[in-house]
């Protein structure tokens, strides 16, 4: 089955610098990528996703990556406040599967410094 | 709308007692999902449910029984408790379409002591 390996699983960063987590997937049949954000005491709720026809995705400050040769994607995040200060899970599924299931990365804590 | 509830926020429950955890959807989405938490461990799957009617077993089932009766409810029961199952436990749902989000509860802390 599906494995996704995330990485780094803390990573600090200075407030207005960039912020980049790294995630490979195992199954070359995956074809969909969400990215989730969990703030703290909070549920994991989407930010952004990517399929697998597109190389990269923007959406203000986030944007992903995705390298299908290599199996792995990334979450950059540009000009970091505040408020991104949370634990992000990467993700991979076979979207068009109906009955596959999301499999997730064991996280990143990120935190912004002042 | 409601989107996915679950209940209770959390509790404190007694090793050996039994525990049903509650999760109510009305987004009419057929799969459900239960997840553990747990620090450095991320998010790990206990069971689904692809429809109403079906049940599977996802990564670390042991210790858990599901079921679904109708669309809109999925409990999670733990039948004995243990303190390994100290965890936070999430239920999610998604939709049918291709690519659909999956949409997860507000969670449940659950302490066995």
């Amino acid at each position: 089955g599906e494995n996704v390996e995330q990485h780094p699983s803390t990573l600090s960063v200075q407030e207005g610098d960039s912020a980049v987590i790294k995630c490979t997937y195992s199954d070359s049949a995956s074809n969909y990528f969400p990215w989730y954000k969990q703030e703290l005491g909070k549920r994991p709720q989407l930010i952004i996703d990517i399929r697998s026809n597109v190389g990269e995705k923007k959406d203000q400050r986030i944007a992903v990556t995705l390298n299908k040769t290599a199996k792995h994607f990334s979450l950059h995040i540009t000009e970091t406040q505040p408020e991104d200060s949370a634990v992000y899970f990467c993700a991979a599924s076979k979207a068009l599967n109906r009955d596959d299931k999301i499999i997730f990365g064991k996280g990143t804590r990120l935190h912004i410094l002042p | 709308t409601a989107g996915i509830t679950q209940a209770p926020t959390s509790q404190i429950l007694a090793a050996g007692r039994s525990m049903t955890l509650r999760c109510t959807q009305d987004m009419r989405h057929n799969a459900m999902y239960w997840y553990r938490q747990d620090l450095g461990l991320g998010l790990r799957l206990i069971h689904y449910s692809n429809t109403a009617g079906t049940t599977g077993k996802g990564e670390v089932p042991d210790g858990y029984s599901v079921s679904r009766a109708n669309t809109d409810d999925f409990p999670l029961t733990l039948a004995s408790a243990v303190p390994s199952q100290t965890s936070v436990y999430f239920c999610a749902s998604r939709g049918d379409s291709s690519y659909n989000e999956q949409f997860f509860g507000p969670g449940t802390r659950l302490t066995v002591l």
